[in-house]
């Protein structure tokens, strides 16, 4: 298996515009989370889903950031607008469900810098 | 709410060395999964180690162990003979047994001597 796919990498824009942030998670992973990381606050988890559905959203910083799954291996977070505050490294991780061999496994990240 | 503390923000080893990161975390429950998490300069999180809190024998994975004291709420990990390599920031982590999220330290840069 590849491992989990973020992409792009990195991405540069623009105060106010939109951003798409994309991941691939493992096949036959059952959780998938949005991560992020900041200087000032570290890995915080803003979403997760289980089988596509979004379980546990209260860590999205406020309504200009959405996340969807429409199918299990396909998942997007959009921040609309961007400010310069938004600027971090997302990261995309997903995991099986149950108690054995649940452990996440992470992308490489989409370092988004907002000017 | 659980939560998992790393007291030291940065540490050195010289290569070859042995070097201990810390890690407490408080949480009310008896079943849980403890991780070790490294994240080097090319921001891959890689998963070092991890410990089943029920299991009283410590995690071993080649040159990094953990000691678990789970009275004390402590999981620190040790590397052994350490490596150019292993230079890079260590997170600590904690997750319910089904709950699979992750609770995260705040890190620890860890610096290799050649």
């Amino acid at each position: 298996d590849a491992g989990v796919i973020q992409s792009p990498r990195h991405e540069v824009t623009e105060m106010g515009q939109e951003v798409t942030l994309r991941c691939k998670p493992i096949s036959g992973h059952d959780y998938l989370f949005w991560y992020r990381q900041t200087m000032m606050r570290g890995l915080e988890l803003l979403i997760y889903f289980n089988n596509n559905v979004p379980i546990d959203d209260s860590g999205m910083p406020e309504d200009r950031f959405s996340a969807k799954m429409p199918n299990a291996s396909f998942s997007t977070l959009k921040i609309q607008p961007s400010e310069p505050r938004d600027s971090a490294v997302y990261f995309c991780a997903s995991s099986r469900v149950g108690r054995w061999n649940t452990e996440a496994f992470f992308g490489q990240g989409t370092r988004l810098t907002v000017v | 709410a659980q939560t998992v503390t790393q007291s030291q923000p940065e540490m050195s080893v010289q290569e070859a060395e042995t070097v201990t990161l810390s890690c407490t975390y408080d949480t009310s429950e008896s079943d849980y999964y403890l991780f070790w998490y490294k994240q080097p300069p090319s921001r891959q999180m890689i998963l070092v180690i991890r410990q089943e809190a029920y299991k009283q024998q410590n995690a071993t994975e080649n040159r990094f162990s953990v000691n678990f004291q789970k009275a004390a709420k402590s999981f620190s990990l040790k590397i052994s003979d350490s490596q150019l390599g292993d230079a890079a920031m260590y997170f600590c982590a904690y997750r319910r047994v089904y709950g699979n999220k992750l609770v995260f330290g705040a890190g620890t840069i860890l610096r290799v001597k050649s």
